[in-house]
């Protein structure tokens, strides 16, 4: 069936040092892959995603990896702040949004 | 432009009742797709609705069901609650239009089974 596997569940990094979360994915027909920030009591947000048919891709200091032989696809965060600080969902879909199958999700802490 | 509204915010329900969730998708969105998130297992796919018809199920049982009005307004019903069915449920609105399909949720309905 669908699933998709993240590590780690919990992650606490150094202020200004680099966070990497990663996932695997089962569905072979997974073609759009969104990455979700849900802050404390608040929505999902979509905070970057990416196509198969590309490799990478990144916004800011938010950069997305995607291996679709090995099925692997990975979230960067460089320069880590504060305000970076929350809990991080990958995600996959055969190519829309209306059945997104979630990771189980990071819980991202940034250390003063 | 008003983002995806949900009603009630907060319910509390009584096990064996039944309970409706209601979602407003933003304007011009014709998919809504439903989503419950518990702490242990995360956040998971219910059903989506698009034009008024299921186009994908979760593995969910039967209690839990859903429907979607010619406004693409949905609802999801949940029949003979059990202590288990206590959880944030999520409702996403997407345009789903060309390579436009990012999913904007709504803030949720807590619901609490006592």
């Amino acid at each position: 069936g669908e699933n998709v596997e993240q590590h780690p569940s919990t992650l606490s990094v150094q202020e200004g040092d680099s966070a990497v979360i990663k996932c695997t994915y089962s569905d072979s027909a997974s073609n759009y892959f969104p990455w979700y920030k849900q802050e404390l009591g608040k929505r999902p947000q979509l905070i970057i995603d990416i196509r198969s048919n590309v490799g990478e891709k990144k916004d800011q200091r938010i950069a997305v990896t995607l291996n679709k032989t090995a099925k692997h696809f990975s979230l960067h965060i460089t320069e880590t702040q504060p305000e970076d600080s929350a809990v991080y969902f990958c995600a996959a879909s055969r190519g829309s949004a209306s059945k997104i199958i979630f990771g189980s999700g990071t819980r991202l802490s940034i250390r003063p | 432009k008003a983002g995806v509204t949900q009603t009630p915010r907060y319910l509390i329900k009584t096990r064996g009742q039944q309970v409706t969730l209601s979602c407003s998708p933003i304007s011009g969105h014709r998919s809504v797709s439903w989503y419950q998130q518990t702490p242990g297992q995360g956040l998971q796919f219910l059903f989506e609705y698009f034009s008024e018809t299921q186009r994908n199920k979760g593995n969910f049982p039967g209690r839990f069901s859903g429907r979607q009005f010619s406004n693409s307004r949905s609802e999801m019903n949940v029949s003979t609650l059990e202590l288990g069915d206590s959880a944030l449920y999520l409702c996403a609105s997407s345009l789903v239009q060309g390579s436009d399909t990012e999913a904007f949720f709504g803030q949720g309905t807590r619901l609490t089974v006592v």
